[in-house]
């Protein structure tokens, strides 16, 4: 079946440090890839996506990375902000309607 | 451009009481999802619509949940009798049908059942 994996949070970093938060995904076929962000008290954003193998989605200062031979999309940012801190989500589409989501890594960054 | 709009934002009933949840999607989105969110369960799909009818509706927890999408423009989660457990934030979510499309969630309503 189709599955999201997550890095358990929380993920703690000090502002301007490295970010990255692992996902892999388990899918048949050629899912397209999505990261979210929920901002407390918001619902989830779209941040980037992917949508063939070796595609690199980018926004904000974050990418990842479409790997089909890892079965990765691994977010990353080069130097983090206290107002990144969210619970992010990696989630998948099967080329159906539906998403299929991660149980969230939620980020904490401190001055 | 104006976003999903969901009401109300916060909800507060006594359990056994009918409680009706908002959804406006996206004008020109043509498939509406809604979500419940919890600490425990994370979260999860209760039911999505493609074109107003309802295409999945195997999330929905028990038969004291239903939703409807009388036009494009509108829809509704309703629990009736409500209970604690039903306590979560409920999130609607809409896109455009196709390959690659995302979906845009609203701002959730916050709904406690005492």
């Amino acid at each position: 079946g189709n599955s999201v994996t997550q890095m358990e949070g929380p993920v703690t970093l000090s502002e301007e440090a490295f970010l990255t938060i692992n996902c892999t995904y388990t899918a048949t076929g050629y899912p397209s890839l999505f990261w979210y962000v929920q901002y407390p008290g918001e619902g989830l954003q779209l941040l980037l996506k992917a949508t063939k193998a070796d595609d690199k989605g980018s926004n904000k200062g974050f990418e990842a990375t479409y790997r089909k031979e890892t079965t990765s999309f691994h977010l990353e940012k080069g130097s983090v902000q206290v107002s990144d801190s969210a619970v992010y989500f990696c989630a998948l589409s099967p080329n159906t309607d539906k998403l299929i989501f991660g149980t969230g890594t939620r980020l904490q960054v401190f001055p | 451009d104006a976003g999903v709009i969901q009401s109300p934002r916060h909800e507060v009933t006594e359990m056994g009481q009918e409680v009706t949840l908002r959804c406006k999607p996206i004008s020109g989105h043509n498939s509406l999802f809604w979500y419940r969110q919890t600490m425990m369960r994370g979260l999860e799909l209760l039911i999505y619509f493609n074109n107003n009818v309802p295409i999945d509706d195997s999330g929905m927890p028990e038969d004291r949940f239903s939703a409807k999408m009388p036009n494009a423009s509108f829809s509704t989660l309703k629990i009736q009798p409500s209970e604690p457990r039903d306590s979560a934030v409920y999130f609607c979510a809409s896109r455009i049908q196709g390959p690659n499309q995302p979906q845009h969630f609203g701002d959730g309503t916050r709904l406690s059942i005492l």
